[in-house]
């Protein structure tokens, strides 16, 4: 069955830093990928996405490039803010239903 | 828009009680997924309705959870003869459409505690 592995937070930074969230996946066939990220006492909400191999999401200084080769989906963004202190999901549609990772939480400190 | 909206926010039985769990998708929405998220873990898939489909009732737990949909509106999910493991945030989504490629969107979620 398909499944999607991230790294266990929390995940600690300074405001600044270089951040990555490590996302792998295993999958049947050629799924979709996206990154979701659930901000305190909000929804969960789609940060980006990408359809298809060597695809990169993009959205709010946050990127992810689909590579088929090492199964991964990595996010990262070059200066992190307070404000992007957040849970955040990676997951994987081969059909209509979502499967998630069990989400990293993100702390920035100023 | 309004977007999807759930109620109650949260709610606390008992074990043994029967709960139901109420979720309005965004108008126009034909698509509509049940997700659990029970504390330290990912989110599992529950059930999804796509216009008057039969729905895909494969992740539901065990025959103590069912759903409803009326049309392509509102959802109700069923929780019945509650357990302590039941515990868990229950968030709905609605897409444009089934597929891959439709975004979903979520709602706040319906904090549920089984005493």
């Amino acid at each position: 069955g398909n499944s999607v592995t991230q790294m266990e937070g929390p995940v600690t930074l300074s405001e600044e830093a270089f951040l990555t969230i490590n996302c792998t996946y295993t999958a049947t066939g050629y799924p979709s990928l996206f990154w979701y990220v659930q901000y305190p006492g909000e929804g969960l909400q789609l940060l980006l996405k990408a359809t298809k191999a060597d695809d990169k999401g993009s959205n709010k200084g946050f990127e992810a490039t689909y590579r088929k080769e090492t199964t991964s989906f990595h996010l990262e963004k070059g200066s992190v803010q307070v404000s992007d202190s957040a849970v955040y999901f990676c997951a994987l549609s081969e059909d209509s239903t979502l499967t998630f990772g069990k989400g990293t939480m993100l702390l920035v400190s100023p | 828009g309004a977007g999807v909206s759930q109620s109650p926010s949260n709610k606390v039985t008992e074990k043994g009680k029967d709960v139901e769990l109420r979720c309005d998708p965004i108008s126009g929405h034909t698509a509509l997924y049940w997700y659990r998220q029970r504390l330290g873990q990912g989110l599992e898939f529950l059930i999804y309705f796509q216009g008057n489909s039969a729905p895909d009732k494969s992740g539901l737990p065990s025959d103590r959870f069912s759903a409803e949909r009326t049309g392509e509106s509102v959802s109700t999910l069923t929780i019945q003869r509650t357990q302590q493991e039941d515990s868990a945030v229950y968030l709905c989504a609605s897409s444009l459409a089934q597929g891959t490629y439709n975004e979903q969107f979520f709602g706040p979620g319906t904090r549920l505690t089984v005493l």
